[in-house]
């Protein structure tokens, strides 16, 4: 079965200053890992998706993301971050044959001034 | 691209009556769809995947007969809350994907906030 941890369900960083949302998944077979982020009261948007090939994402807004298989890592960065990138962040597996997602439990990312 | 709108945002409704919930797929066409069911600040469970044309597969643990599913088209999946009592409030998201490949995202809509008093 496959799962997703989120370490730290909430995250603070000041604005300009370096954002790191972790997340490091389980899987019997290679993984399809994408980043969503919820505003309130909103659904989901994808920020970036790792299927096959360059193991290094860059997606939308600035974020990108590595996918380390030796760690079963898809760990989420940014160099600088932003008023608006206040947000819930979710990690997500699926593999080959089983198209549903499976969601990690969420990062609240909060930006000081 | 890969719209998916989803109708009503909001609902208020009395105990005991049912509720129905529309999820349209814009600008393309959804072989699946996804249905989804979130608490406050938790993460998102999955209650069924929507099959165009064929009977919705429920995840263990979601009743069929309360949760009702219906994909009659490529861009339309509805989910219809029977009899529907105030632990069935919650926010309801539902997702589509342009493909029926692992590897394709699936893209969401913004959520209805269920209400039943």
């Amino acid at each position: 079965a496959q799962s997703v941890t989120q370490l730290g369900s909430h995250v603070s960083v000041s604005e300009g200053a370096l954002v790191l949302l972790r997340c490091n998944y389980s899987s019997s077979v290679p993984p399809y890992l994408f980043w969503y982020v919820q505003y309130p009261n909103q659904g989901l948007q994808l920020l970036l998706k790792y299927t096959t090939g360059a193991t290094l994402v860059k997606g939308i807004n600035g974020f990108e993301a590595e996918f380390k298989k030796s760690e079963t890592s898809f760990h989420l960065t940014k160099p600088s971050a932003h008023m608006s990138d206040a947000a819930e962040y979710f990690c997500a597996v699926s593999s080959q044959g089983a198209q549903k997602l499976v969601f990690g439990q969420g990062t609240r990312l909060t930006i000081n001034p | 691209g890969a719209v998916v709108s989803q109708h009503p945002s909001w609902v208020i409704c009395k105990s005991g009556t049912s509720v129905k919930i529309e999820c349209r797929s814009l600008d393309f066409q959804a072989t699946t769809m996804f249905w989804y069911r979130q608490f406050p600040k938790q993460s998102l469970m999955l209650m069924a995947t929507s099959n165009e044309g064929s009977k919705a597969t429920y995840e263990q643990g979601v009743e069929k007969d309360k949760f009702l599913i219906n994909h009659a088209s490529l861009t339309l999946s509805t989910l219809t809350v029977t009899s529907a009592h105030p632990e069935d409030s919650s926010f309801y998201i539902c997702s589509a994907a342009t493909g029926t490949g692992a590897y394709q995202p699936q893209h969401f809509g913004d959520g209805t906030r269920l209400s039943i008093l």
